[in-house]
């Protein structure tokens, strides 16, 4: 799997929109862009994916670079309980592959 | 949505002994099932690829005989830690894939702690 670089960690007050960058300057024309986070003491939770358009959801919305070398995960109005480590892993389109984690950001969300 | 149980959520063993850890997927079938191990502040690592009907892949470095890896119906995995030590104290979790390609997302259960003593 192409190799993805998050920031290690990034702070938010609440309430306010959080911006979650990603670079993944080697993925592939096949390769999808996945969102997953976890919280404290639970398993990760899928929060979005996309290929090259725009997507959002009722979680988030997820925006992609024109090249697809970077996105960003928005998080339009931070709650102190989306303070969790945000993980950015690309997934090639074909077969069932298991998801590889990086280190992910993790967010604070102060009140 | 779909849901993956796991249980049990926490678990304390003696040294030497074995413990088993189920993964259910609640409302639909999982023909493969990924294990994964998270010590404390680290990142998930794959420990293996369990296969309904068929032995288990295992990543390069677990051991084998001692994580054992049962996947003997479409919506249960289970994992044995054998004569677990206390380095095998973890935190334990399974997943199964949302759909038949890398388009459907992953279904996480809520892991095991396991902690051996």
């Amino acid at each position: 799997d192409a190799k993805t670089t998050q920031p290690n960690s990034m702070e938010s007050n609440e309430e306010e929109p959080v911006h979650l960058p990603c670079n993944h300057s080697t993925i592939s024309g096949t390769d999808y862009i996945h969102w997953y986070r976890q919280l404290p003491s639970q398993g990760p939770e899928y929060v979005i994916h996309g290929l090259t358009s725009n997507v959002n959801n009722r979680m988030a919305s997820l925006a992609i670079a024109e090249d697809r070398k970077s996105s960003t995960l928005i998080l339009h109005r931070a709650t102190l309980r989306d303070a969790a480590v945000y993980y950015c892993i690309l997934r090639v389109l074909s077969g069932n592959t298991p998801l590889v984690f990086g280190k992910g950001t993790r967010l604070s969300v102060i009140a | 949505g779909a849901v993956v149980s796991q249980h049990p959520s926490w678990v304390i063993c003696k040294s030497g002994t074995s413990v088993k850890i189920e993964c259910r997927s609640l409302d639909f079938q999982a023909t493969t099932m990924f294990w994964y191990r998270q010590f404390p502040k680290q990142s998930l690592m794959l420990m293996a690829t369990s296969n309904e009907g068929s032995k288990a892949t295992y990543e390069q470095g677990v051991e084998k005989d001692k994580f054992l890896i049962n996947h003997a119906s479409l919506t249960l995995s289970t994992l044995t830690v054998t004569s677990a030590h206390p380095e095998d104290s973890s935190f334990y979790i399974c997943s199964a894939p949302g759909g038949a390609h890398n388009n459907s997302p992953l279904h996480f259960g809520n892991g095991t702690r396991l902690t051996v003593t």
